[in-house]
């Protein structure tokens, strides 16, 4: 079945660095999503792609969706304690049905102030 | 609107119980997912429902697991008997829309901590 690899598992960084996580896969996908799950909440949507090649920003936030359809990365610019977290990368091919959300295993962020 | 509700947030059951999860949707979302997440597995998706429908059971990985969704606003995931691989984190998520693109992002509830002693 499809899958996601994302990368790298953890990071351990220093507060003002940037950051950057990235998700690939042998397959195409149409959506590129990216969550964040603090401790003991459910994941909340930071940004979503939907086209090849697409640039967003949210914020310090910023995620391209790959031109080959078959990855994703994610940068935090200056990263603050909050950022603190578990971050989630997500993709759809619209040829399955909605429920075929494949979701990454997580990059697990730490910030030292 | 409040968000995705789930409840309880926690429960502590012991081998052989049951236990009903449940979950109140974004009123007008029409999709409603359960995940189950654990360390070794990350989010699976157990079943997702669409206009009350089940869609897809496929990732239900027993018997003892069931999900309804009597109506709109509410689901349940009820897992008879539990057992300790059931301990896990349970997200309920819903969105909006038949798999188009901007109808896909999900919105997630604050999960279901089960532990099965």
């Amino acid at each position: 079945g499809q899958q996601l690899n994302q990368s790298p598992q953890s990071m351990f960084i220093q507060e003002g660095e940037d950051v950057s996580m990235n998700c690939t896969s042998s397959s195409i996908f149409n959506t590129w999503l990216w969550y964040k799950q603090d401790p003991g909440e459910g994941p909340v949507l930071l940004i979503a792609l939907y086209k090849a090649g697409e640039l967003t920003s949210n914020g310090r936030l910023t995620a391209q969706f790959g031109i080959t359809r078959k990855d994703s990365f994610l940068n935090i610019s200056a990263s603050i304690p909050s950022d603190v977290g578990i971050y989630f990368c997500a993709g759809l091919n619209y040829g399955g049905s909605q429920g075929n959300l494949i979701f990454g295993k997580g990059t697990k962020l730490s910030v030292k102030p | 609107d409040a968000g995705v509700i789930q409840s309880p947030r926690h429960e502590v059951t012991e081998m052989g119980q049951e236990v009903t999860l449940r979950c109140k949707p974004i009123s007008g979302h029409n999709s409603l997912f359960w995940y189950r997440q654990t360390m070794m597995r990350g989010l699976e998706l157990l079943i997702y429902f669409n206009n009350n429908v089940p869609i897809d059971d496929s990732g239900m990985p027993e018997d003892r697991f069931s999900a309804k969704m009597p109506n709109a606003s509410f689901s349940t995931l009820k897992i008879q008997p539990s057992e300790p691989r059931d301990s896990a984190v349970y997200f309920c998520a819903s969105s909006w829309g038949q798999g188009r693109s901007g109808a896909n992002v999900l919105t997630f509830g604050a999960g279901s901590r089960l532990t099965v002693l």
